[in-house]
């Protein structure tokens, strides 16, 4: 039982490339969310799931895309990379959305 | 939106000495959890507690949700205990779907 996973735990981009984060979780786990740390900060809500084949808008999801198509894999996208979106993003899976969230590693991106 | 303020923002102790942390929020809430992010970013979820008193081992949680606060305590500390505690809240009302909105943390260094 790995918990909560994500893929890469690095990355560096120049501006304007694209990526994928990927977070995979074996819990069957229903909600599943993305969250960004900046410095000095609380982590901030850019998308989430409630579902397979769902998603929905969170505090910050300008510059972001998401897909849930399969229940176990929440995947984050990024289009055109901009430094801004320099960050730490961790994703978190919960069973049902007034229990525990479960959090991965973490993926530092920095945009060149 | 929902405003989280956590105090202090930084707390220095000698180890065995017992501290609380605080978490005030601006509306009701359905949803309060605390978590510990340790020196190598992993996030850790301590207490699912929007009201009442929780123990687990040396730390300890109390939420008055009529009044809108919650109190971490920690009690004997190790300096495992280092690390950046942080709470986080869902407004009541609405659909719940696990949003949670972080304060901005206390950062705990414990010394030997």
């Amino acid at each position: 039982n790995a918990g909560v996973t994500q893929t890469p735990k690095f990355r560096v981009l120049k501006t304007g490339q694209s990526m994928t984060l990927l977070c995979a979780q074996d819990m069957n786990h229903e909600y599943m969310y993305w969250y960004r740390q900046d410095p000095g900060m609380g982590l901030r809500l850019i998308h989430y799931s409630v579902g397979e084949g769902t998603t929905a808008k969170g505090e910050v999801p300008d510059g972001y895309n998401v897909s849930r198509l399969k229940k176990q894999n929440f995947l984050l996208g990024l289009e055109s990379a901009a430094p801004s979106q320099t960050s730490v993003y961790f994703c978190a899976s919960e069973v049902t959305p007034r229990g525990t969230q479960y959090f991965g590693p973490g993926t530092r991106l920095t945009v060149l | 939106g929902i405003q989280v303020e956590q105090s202090p923002p930084d707390l220095i102790l000698q180890e065995g000495a017992n501290s609380t942390l605080r978490c005030n929020f601006s509306d009701s809430v359905n949803n309060l959890q605390w978590f510990h992010q340790n020196p190598w970013g992993q996030l850790i979820n301590l207490f699912y507690i929007p009201s009442g008193t929780k123990q687990n081992g040396r730390l300890s949680a109390t939420t008055v949700a009529t009044e809108r606060y919650s109190l971490l305590y920690i009690s004997s500390s190790q300096t495992t205990d280092s690390g950046v505690y942080f709470c986080a809240v869902e407004r009541a009302g609405g659909t719940s779907y696990g949003k949670l909105t972080f304060g901005q943390g206390t950062i705990l260094t414990v010394h030997p």
